[in-house]
């Protein structure tokens, strides 16, 4: 059984501070990573993508990937009021064109004035 | 566009009634997905099609049927429902080649 383990939160951090997401997937063949956000009520909107170690920026967020530990992060920079939303970590265990992605439990964030 | 377009929005059912929720996109795009997304869960994907006349399982196709006559509409079909199938349910497509999925609006399902 393939697996995307994510902690539900919520995590709390103050406007302007960094918050840092974190998963952990199950599959080691596991080749695509996404992290998508999703308001409540609303449908999952794609944030970022990363295929290989390390990191990869796009504006105030940061994705990060260990594939020996099986773990992918998301840093998100001077958080605002409005990046409160839950957090969905999914992840393409085959690399194939389909991407029948396996999608987390999620994190809830809660980013306070 | 419209993008990806889902109705109803909200709807309630009868344990053992039927419904089909519909699922239309405007973006020619080849790939579509089901998911249903139970409260405080992440998503799980029903069925997926990789183009018109082309359908597969995904994770939980247990009480569920699709089909994809067209490019642009990929409805899902419920012939019983029961109480299990209360969720909310995501459509969602993509073009070949390109990693973003498009999701639409959602179905809201009760199964009383």
């Amino acid at each position: 059984q393939k697996e995307v383990e994510q902690n539900s939160g919520p995590l709390s951090v103050p406007e302007g501070a960094i918050a840092s997401l974190n998963c952990t997937y199950s599959d080691r063949v596991s080749q695509s990573f996404f992290w998508y956000r999703q308001y409540s009520g609303k449908s999952p909107e794609l944030i970022m993508s990363i295929y290989s170690n390390g990191d990869k920026e796009d504006g105030r967020f940061t994705a990060q990937l260990n594939k020996a530990s099986q773990y992918v992060s998301l840093l998100i920079r001077d958080s605002q009021p409005s990046d409160s939303a839950t957090y969905l970590c999914a992840v393409n265990p085959l690399m194939d064109s389909s991407y029948k992605l396996i999608f987390g439990s999620g994190t809830r964030l809660l980013v306070r004035p | 566009n419209a993008g990806v377009t889902q109705t109803p929005k909200f709807r309630i059912l009868k344990i053992g009634q039927s419904m089909t929720l519909q699922c239309a996109q405007d973006m020619n795009h080849n790939y579509m997905y089901w998911y249903r997304q139970d409260p405080g869960m992440g998503l799980k994907l029903i069925y997926y099609s990789v183009g018109a006349g082309i359908t597969d399982k995904g994770e939980v196709p247990n009480g569920y049927n699709v089909s994809r006559s067209t490019t642009e509409d990929f409805p899902l079909r419920l012939e019983l429902a029961a109480p299990s199938q209360t969720s909310v349910y995501f459509c969602a497509s993509k073009l070949t080649g390109v990693e973003t999925q498009y999701f639409g609006p959602g179905t809201r399902l009760l199964v009383l």
